[in-house]
């Protein structure tokens, strides 16, 4: 079935260090990928999204481009900041009806000052 | 509303008791998930809702698990007999039907705790 993999953390940063969380995952057909990110005590939230081969999410300063040749779809930030201390989720769906968000296991970022 | 609520946002229980959590999805959207995120894990799917029928059901954990929707509106997660290790974030999100491509709108969560 689909999977998504994305690397463990807790990743620890300083500020305005450069971010990169890897996803790769595996899916039949051609899935939509996003990342989602839970703030502390909150619930999850779209990051960004990505629907087809070599489309590039963005927002808030994060980007991910969807790398079919790699099944991969790696979250990047040029300089990350104390306030993006979160988990993020890695997660496909597939094409086919309503089936499911798959995510990945999340991984923990914590920014230092 | 403008969102998707969950409640209780907090529910202690003691071990073999009953408990009900309770989705409010966004107006229009016709596709509820619940699913189960365990203190330091991912999240786990449980149920899904087209409308008020559930085509799938496989995530759910044990007959001690059932769910259900009124119409296309709030949704229902029961939880018979708790268990400790049912203790959990429970969330639920909503979407339009077959717009994958735009995710889902996530609630904040019902924190259960099993005593």
């Amino acid at each position: 079935g689909d999977s998504v993999t994305q690397m463990e953390g807790p990743v620890t940063l300083s500020e305005e260090a450069f971010l990169t969380i890897n996803c790769t995952y595996t899916a039949t057909g051609y899935p939509s990928l996003f990342w989602y990110v839970q703030y502390p005590g909150e619930g999850l939230q779209l990051l960004l999204k990505a629907t087809k081969a070599d489309d590039k999410g963005s927002n808030k300063g994060f980007e991910a481009t969807y790398r079919k040749e790699t099944t991969s779809f790696h979250l990047e930030k040029g300089s990350v900041q104390v306030s993006d201390s979160a988990v993020y989720f890695c997660a496909l769906s597939g094409r086919s009806g309503n089936t499911p968000l798959v995510f990945g296991k999340g991984t923990r970022l914590s920014v230092i000052a | 509303g403008a969102g998707v609520s969950q409640s209780p946002s907090n529910k202690v229980t003691e071990k073999g008791k009953d408990v009900e959590l309770r989705c409010d999805p966004i107006s229009g959207h016709t596709a509820l998930y619940w699913y189960r995120q365990r203190l330091g894990q991912g999240l786990e799917f449980l149920i899904y809702f087209q409308g008020n029928s559930a085509p799938d059901k496989s995530g759910l954990p044990s007959d001690r698990f059932s769910a259900e929707r009124t119409g296309e509106s709030v949704s229902t997660l029961t939880i018979q007999r708790t268990q400790q290790e049912d203790s959990a974030v429970y969330l639920c999100a909503s979407s339009y039907p077959g717009q994958q491509g735009y995710g889902y709108t996530f609630g904040s969560g019902t924190r259960l705790t099993v005593v």
